[in-house]
């Protein structure tokens, strides 16, 4: 069975400073792995995704992740967080021969100015 | 703009009712999912279709039935309405059911049984 794991329900950062959303996952094999953020009210926006290659992924709206094949991880960073990066993060996975795309549970994020 | 389209934006219903929401993929994705966003189950994968096949079913109640039609447009359709299935439902699309591409979301339903 696969699952994503968000151990963060909040993260809360000054404007500024860097900021990391955590994701580990638990898929056998090589998946396919997504960053989403959600604004209020609106629909999931894609930021990312890791296929294969270069472990560091470059996304929208300066963001990127690591993927880390040892712990299973797949961490969303940016270097200089805005208040407008305020929002819900969910990282996701695929299973390389599998339809099933799941979520996880989401991350808060509140930049403060 | 994602360009997947839901109708409609809010419903509100009694119980035991029933709803249809809708949903209209991107132009050229074959693929639809259909999500359950709520407060304490967070975002549950419900069921996903492509070209109009079942292809991938999760967390969907019997009460919950869903479609793609031939124009790849798709219905989810929601029986004997309970309190709990209050929530807001997302449909996403994605040109394969497979591979790395991503699934792009609509805006949502946001479902009100009273």
């Amino acid at each position: 069975a696969q699952s994503v794991a968000q151990p963060e329900d909040q993260v809360n950062v000054a404007e500024g400073n860097p900021l990391t959303v955590k994701c580990t996952y638990s898929v056998s094999g090589n998946p396919y792995l997504f960053w989403y953020v959600q604004y209020p009210n609106r629909g999931l926006q894609f930021l990312l995704k890791y296929i294969t290659g270069d472990n560091l992924v470059k996304g929208s709206y300066g963001f990127e992740a690591e993927f880390n094949k040892s712990q299973t991880s797949f961490h969303l960073k940016k270097p200089s967080a805005l208040v407008s990066d305020s929002a819900l993060y969910f990282c996701a996975v695929r299973p390389r021969y599998d339809y099933k795309l799941s979520f996880g549970a989401g991350t808060t994020v509140t930049v403060r100015a | 703009d994602s360009g997947v389209t839901q109708t409609p934006k809010h419903l509100i219903t009694a119980t035991g009712q029933r709803v249809t929401l809708r949903c209209s993929p991107r132009s050229g994705d074959l693929s639809v999912y259909w999500y359950q966003q709520s407060l304490d189950q967070g975002l549950q994968f419900l069921i996903q279709y492509y070209n109009g096949e079942e292809r991938a079913k999760g967390n969907i109640l019997e009460r919950f039935s869903a479609q793609q039609f031939p124009d790849l447009h798709s219905e989810l359709n929601l029986s004997s309405l309970e309190l709990g299935d209050s929530a807001l439902y997302f449909c996403a699309s994605s040109v394969e059911a497979l591979g790395d591409t991503e699934a792009f979301f609509g805006q949502g339903t946001r479902l009100t049984v009273v």
